[in-house]
């Protein structure tokens, strides 16, 4: 069965610091991993894929096949990144069902 | 452009009592249909998903039922809600096929009481 675990409800990072929010998943074929955020007041929204290899508003995410991870990261933080994270994974079965991981919370701190 | 409406977007209803969203997608055909929710502390969980009119699959058993009477329209129900109803319920929607992006609603807000 399909897991994403999002260890961290919430992470809090002063502006300019590095940011990395984690993220491991259990599946037993070839995932395809998503990044989504929620901003406030905003719709649930794709920030990133795996598959897409680009870097979106400065964050960039690498798909780990051996630690199974596929942690979000930004150099520098800034206070329009706060907002709520979450790390999906859909699988190959299933007509593109995504599964969530519980979110992450990140506040910036000016 | 595609469009994706649900409503309503707060709701508090009885215990016992029905329950209805709707959630409509325009500028798009044939689209993958979802239903998800969010409990409190809980991450979002996949409820329901359509590939077409009257096919509706269910991941988790529950109070809950979906429906697709046309091609860009998504429908949840019960007939009897359940305190543990209560959370924030997401439709979205798809390009048909496997992996494409999904893109979700407002959302809508539904309270047990």
């Amino acid at each position: 069965a399909q897991r994403v675990t999002q260890p961290e409800k919430l992470l809090s990072v002063f502006k300019g610091a590095p940011v990395e929010l984690k993220c491991n998943y259990s599946y037993s074929g070839s995932p395809e991993l998503f990044w989504y955020v929620q901003y406030s007041r905003q719709r649930l929204q794709l920030l990133l894929r795996h598959i897409s290899r680009e870097s979106i508003k400065g964050f960039t995410a690498d798909l780990n096949k051996g630690e199974t991870s596929f942690h979000l990261k930004k150099p520098f933080a800034q206070e329009e990144d706060s907002a709520m994270y979450y790390c999906a994974l859909s699988g190959t079965t299933g007509a593109n069902n995504l599964f969530f991981g519980t979110g992450t919370r990140l506040t910036v701190i000016p | 452009s595609q469009t994706i409406h649900q409503w309503p977007a707060t709701l508090v209803q009885p215990v016992g009592s029905p329950l209805s969203l709707e959630c409509t997608v325009e500028g798009t055909s044939n689209p993958n249909l979802y239903w998800y929710r969010q409990a409190a502390g809980r991450g979002l969980q996949l409820l329901f998903y359509s590939v077409g009119i009257g096919q509706i699959s269910s991941e988790v058993p529950q109070n809950l039922s979906a429906s697709r009477p046309q091609d860009r329209q998504f429908i949840l129900s019960s007939k009897k809600l359940l305190l543990s109803d209560s959370g924030f319920y997401l439709c979205a929607w798809s390009a048909g096929g496997e992996r494409n992006t999904i893109y979700f609603g407002e959302g809508s807000w539904l309270t047990v009481v």
